[in-house]
């Protein structure tokens, strides 16, 4: 069956430091991988997504930015984290874009 | 007009009631739609896709009228446990992705 895996669950980061997230997914190949972000009492907001190695799409312009380089594994980073990057980051994947996504357990961010 | 769109609530039942929610999509083109769940603090969990002729899953059911563009979920006989926030989502024109609407608050009273 397949396993989707993100860490760390909880990150306490001060403004301006740099950022790495890794998400990885076992059981599967070439899947499509997402991240999004969740500020609190909101929606998901999708950033990224990727339908292959080394593809990045992009949805929103911001100090972040993902890589894919492996098939399996996906990587959210920042250089210099601001304030409004807190939020609760989930990585999911799916067989295709028009199928269910499923979700990893989410990082929780705060900055100082 | 937001790709989806749900009633965030809350909606407040009690232990045993049936409760609706609706959710509208501006994209006459859709082809996936789905329910997903999320408990505070936590990922979404999918819980049930949804079929054009409409699906059953136990206490939840799911329908779909795409002349209005709208998804429905039912759940009957509400759980305490049912208490979380309900996201309706619908595939994007692209193909790549899935637009998630906000969600609707559940709260199950004793």
């Amino acid at each position: 069956s397949q396993t989707i895996h993100q860490w760390p669950a909880t990150l306490v980061q001060p403004v301006g430091s740099p950022l790495s997230l890794e998400c990885t997914v076992e059981g599967t190949s070439n899947p499509n991988l997402y991240w999004y972000r969740q500020a609190a009492g909101r929606g998901l907001q999708l950033l990224f997504y990727s339908v292959g190695i080394g593809q990045i799409s992009s949805e929103v312009p911001q100090n972040l930015s993902a890589s894919r380089p492996q098939d399996r594994q996906f990587i959210l980073s920042s250089k210099k984290l601001l304030l409004s990057d807190s939020g609760f980051y989930l990585c999911a994947w799916s067989v295709l874009g028009d199928q269910p996504q499923h979700f990893g357990d989410g990082t929780r961010l705060s900055i100082l | 007009r937001k790709e989806v769109e749900q009633d965030p609530g809350p909606f407040n039942v009690p232990e045993g009631a049936t409760v609706a929610f609706n959710c509208t999509y501006s994209n006459s083109a859709s082809q996936s739609f789905f329910w997903y769940r999320q408990d505070c603090r936590k990922e979404p969990k999918l819980l049930m896709s949804v079929y054009s002729s409409g699906n059953e899953d136990g206490r939840f059911t799911a329908q779909l009228n795409r002349a209005s563009q709208y998804i429905s979920l039912l759940i009957r006989d509400s759980k305490l446990s049912d208490s979380a926030t309900y996201l309706c989502v619908v595939n994007r024109d692209s193909g790549y992705a899935l637009n998630f609407g906000k969600g609707t608050s559940l709260l199950v009273t004793p």
